[in-house]
Formats: C-alpha cells, sequence, structure tokens
C-alpha cells in the first residue's frame, strides 16, 4: 500500500512569490492533516479535513495560507505571497476513521524562502 | 491551550544502557497518548501509542496520570534506536496532534 505523498519534496523561492504543496493521503483516508515545523521550534498543527471539508483551520499562520482539497482526495496548501518566515518543513499527515488517531506521516516539504 | 514538554533535546547514552525519555502534558479531555519516531532520512511514524499497551523495539511508555507524564523506556539502548523522539498526544476534543518539541537519542557505540 502506498504511503502518503507530498510533492515537491523541497521547494526554493523567493520572498513575494507562490508556492503550492500537494499531498496525496492514503486511498480511503477521510482525515487529512498539514503541520509545520519552522527551524528550531516544534511540529504545529495547522489544519485538518475530513473528507473536502475543513473541519479545523486554527492553526493557519495568517490568510496567505490556503488550503483546499478537493473531491476529498489530495489536498494542496498555498503560501501566497510567500514571507521569510515561512519556511519551514512542512508535513501532511492522514487517518482513515474519526475514531483512529494515528497518523500516517508524509515524507514532508522543505520550503525554503529568500 | 494544550502543551507538550520534552525537557531534553538531546539525550546522549551508551549501547546497552538504559534510556529515558521524559514528556509532560497538559490534561485536557483525556489524551490519547502517542510516540512518534523519525530516523535519519526517513518519515515520522508511530513508535507506540499507549492504548495498545505493546513494547515496540523494545520500548515501553509509562502513563502516569497524576503526573501528566508519558515517559518512554528501553532498558538497553541499541544504536539503531538512534532518532528523533517526539511525544504526541491527540487531543480528542479538538482531533488534533499536539507535538512536543521532540528529543534526539544518540546512542554510541
Amino acid at each position: 500500500e502506498a504511503g502518503v505523498t507530498q510533492f515537491p519534496s523541497h521547494s526554493v523561492i523567493e520572498k513575494g512569490q507562490t508556492v503550492t504543496l500537494r499531498c496525496d493521503p492514503i486511498s480511503g483516508h477521510d482525515n487529512l492533516y498539514w503541520y509545520r515545523r519552522v527551524m528550531g521550534k516544534e511540529i504545529k498543527f495547522l489544519l485538518h479535513f475530513v473528507k473536502e471539508s475543513k473541519q479545523d483551520e486554527s492553526g493557519m499562520p495568517n490568510n496567505r495560507f490556503l488550503a483546499e482539497r478537493t473531491g476529498g482526495t489530495y489536498s494542496t496548501l498555498k503560501v501566497q505571497p510567500a514571507e521569510l518566515e515561512d519556511s519551514g518543513v512542512y508535513f501532511c499527515a492522514s487517518s482513515q476513521r474519526r475514531s483512529d488517531y494515528e497518523q500516517y506521516f508524509g515524507p514532508g516539504t522543505r520550503l525554503t524562502v529568500t | 491551550a494544550q502543551r507538550v514538554t520534552q525537557p531534553e533535546k538531546l539525550l546522549s547514552v551508551f549501547k546497552g544502557a538504559p534510556v529515558e525519555l521524559k514528556c509532560n502534558y497538559s490534561y485536557s479531555g483525556s489524551p490519547e497518548l502517542f510516540w512518534y519516531v523519525q530516523y535519519s532520512r526517513q518519515r515520522l511514524q508511530l513508535l507506540l501509542r499507549h492504548i495498545s499497551r505493546e513494547s515496540i523495539k523494545g520500548f515501553t511508555a509509562d502513563l502516569n496520570k497524576g503526573e501528566t507524564s508519558f515517559h518512554l523506556k528501553k532498558p538497553f539502548a541499541q544504536e539503531e534506536d538512534s532518532a528523533m523522539y517526539y511525544c504526541a498526544p491527540f487531543y480528542t476534543g479538538g482531533f488534533k496532534t499536539i507535538f512536543g518539541a521532540g528529543t534526539r537519542l544518540f546512542v554510541k557505540a
């Protein structure tokens, strides 16, 4: 079974540009999460989808971040315009059911904003 | 707000020595307790969860509700245990995981 995949693995952009990160969860997993680890800090929750619906986006830093999950399958996280402090590793995770709290993580996307 | 404390950023032990990675969490609605591990060049993966009460790769975790702690232990560390370990309670009320800062374990030969 394929695990959670993320694309790209690494992105280097200039301040002010736009970047879109993609996450493909494990097939059949309704729950999809985005997390971020900024250099030297802990992994922080960004948001949670159940199928195509946003359940909790309390961790999104500001309105420069937009997450979508079209059709309840893959998800994208767009940063527009990117700022230096957005640099970090963005993780995606998925889980199967509402009562299944174990999460399966993707390899992460390392975003570097210069 | 929920808070997870892992007091040691780095823990260095010799092979064969016991190891304990500490974790304290804030109590809010009886979280489900997990430890995740990230080995070098690999993705985050589940190490163990309290509810299953299993021992994985020789590791166990003791839940102390009074102290709100969930320390991870292994009696005899191996070199292959070197990795980053995250205590990660899942708060069922908010339906999300709160991560500790992580402890890097380095097991020396």
